[in-house]
């Protein structure tokens, strides 16, 4: 079934540890996005990608980075989590970027203690 | 600074009709999107409206005017699976969307 998966579903993790959000798509998008989502604020965009090989910050860049390795997967590593990453975190794609329609993932849980 | 204004939440009734506004104040602007999301889930597309006017899709109409930086969402015959977050979104003028914090839908029977 195409579309995009994203794992861990939920993940506990200590302050100071190093996290990697997975995410891979199979609709052979060229855009891939991540963002954070928390209670009462908008979507805030993290990290995207135009096509493999590139990326570049959005919104909310500080703590975390990204890589494009391939066309299909786009992970999101929090090098030393901290609480204020408590969030949840979606992993989106498009076929290209600018105003074309973005298919998300089901999201990750990520509680930072 | 980049702002995009919906109502927190709204009610209303199975059958009804329901309008959720968007205002929005970005550098720029290549388009307007809505999306819907049930609790829990993601985020799924409902709309996209570039030009000035009403875009009909079924049960949902997406309106937009690009001089008054305004936009709504229609919801027609409402049913109970329409409860839900409705999330306005610009793209700006570097083709990154910029989010409202979404409209939280209730529907009653």
């Amino acid at each position: 079934i195409a579309g995009i998966t994203q794992a861990p579903t939920s993940q506990i993790l200590a302050a100071g540890r190093r996290m990697t959000l997975r995410c891979t798509q199979d609709m052979r998008h060229n855009a891939m996005y991540w963002y954070r989502q928390d209670l009462g604020l908008g979507l805030r965009l993290i990290h995207y990608s135009n096509t493999a090989g590139t990326t570049g910050k959005g919104e909310v860049p500080d703590g975390y980075s990204v890589s494009r390795a391939n066309t299909d997967d786009f992970p999101l590593t929090l090098a030393s989590a901290v609480p204020s990453q408590t969030s949840v975190y979606f992993c989106a794609s498009s076929s290209e970027g600018g105003g074309n329609e973005q298919f998300f993932g089901p999201g990750t849980r990520l509680t930072v203690l | 600074g980049q702002n995009i204004d919906q109502p927190t939440e709204m009610t209303a009734t199975e059958g009804a009709i329901v309008q959720i506004n968007c205002t929005y104040q970005t550098s720029g602007f290549n388009g307007l999107f809505w999306y819907q999301q049930h609790a829990g889930e993601a985020p799924t597309f409902l709309s996209y409206n570039v030009l000035d006017g009403l875009e009909e899709k079924g049960r949902f109409s997406s309106f937009l005017s690009r001089s008054k930086g305004y936009s709504y969402l229609l919801l027609k015959e409402l049913q109970m699976k329409d409860s839900a977050s409705y999330l306005c979104a610009v793209l700006d003028s570097n083709y990154q969307l910029i989010w409202g914090a979404g409209t939280k839908l209730i529907i009653k029977p």
